[in-house]
């Protein structure tokens, strides 16, 4: 089955400091990639998505690449800010599929 | 544009009382879901219907039903709340043909 694997944290960091959550995925087939972010108190919002293999998904300084051979889709920002603190969930669909898949989330703490 | 709209925002039960979530999109959707979220596990699928006048059990279906009442609305029934469903239930929403899924704000129900 389909299942996603990521860092359940909490992370805390320092303003201005570098992020990478990692996240680890299991599907058949070609699975379109997404990282969601949950601020407090609110509903998750679409942060940014790969839908194939080496597409770079980017939004707001965050990154994160489709790796298909290491069934990767790791986060990444070069300079976190206090606002960017809130939980990250990683997921997975397949193609066209109905039932999304997420990680157990992220809590990212940023520290001024 | 309000997107996807869920009521109550809060809710106390007592255990054995019944209650109705309400979810309303205004995108013009064929999918929506509704999910739970638990502290270390993510989201969890409990029902999704892919088009008005269709539903289907997701992860953990136990202990609710849905009814897709129209294009744009989907509620979630508690029949007879028990203290394993307080948790954060929100609902979301996907274009056909579309992979990316809007969410509500969440309900925050705690069951006595």
């Amino acid at each position: 089955g389909n299942s996603v694997t990521q860092m359940e944290g909490p992370v805390t960091l320092s303003e201005e400091a570098f992020l990478t959550i990692n996240c680890t995925y299991t599907a058949t087939g070609y699975p379109s990639l997404f990282w969601y972010v949950q601020y407090p108190g609110e509903g998750l919002q679409l942060l940014l998505k790969a839908t194939k293999a080496d597409d770079k998904g980017s939004n707001k300084g965050f990154e994160a690449t489709y790796r298909k051979e290491t069934t990767s889709f790791h986060l990444e920002k070069g300079s976190v800010q206090v606002s960017d603190s809130a939980v990250y969930f990683c997921a997975l669909t397949p193609i066209y599929g109905q039932n999304f898949v997420f990680g157990p989330g992220t809590r990212l703490s940023v520290l001024p | 544009n309000a997107g996807v709209t869920q009521t109550p925002k809060f809710q106390v039960l007592k255990t054995g009382q019944s209650m109705t979530l309400q979810c309303a999109q205004d995108m013009n959707h064929n999918s929506m879901y509704w999910y739970r979220q638990d502290p270390g596990m993510g989201l969890r699928l409990i029902y999704y219907s892919a088009s008005e006048g269709t539903t289907d059990k997701g992860e953990v279906p136990n202990g609710y039903n849905v009814s897709r009442l129209n294009k744009r609305e989907f509620s979630l029934r508690l029949e007879s709340a028990a203290p394993s469903q307080t948790s954060v239930y929100f609902c979301a929403s996907r274009a056909e043909k579309a992979d990316t899924q809007y969410f509500g704000p969440g309900t925050r129900l705690t069951v006595l």
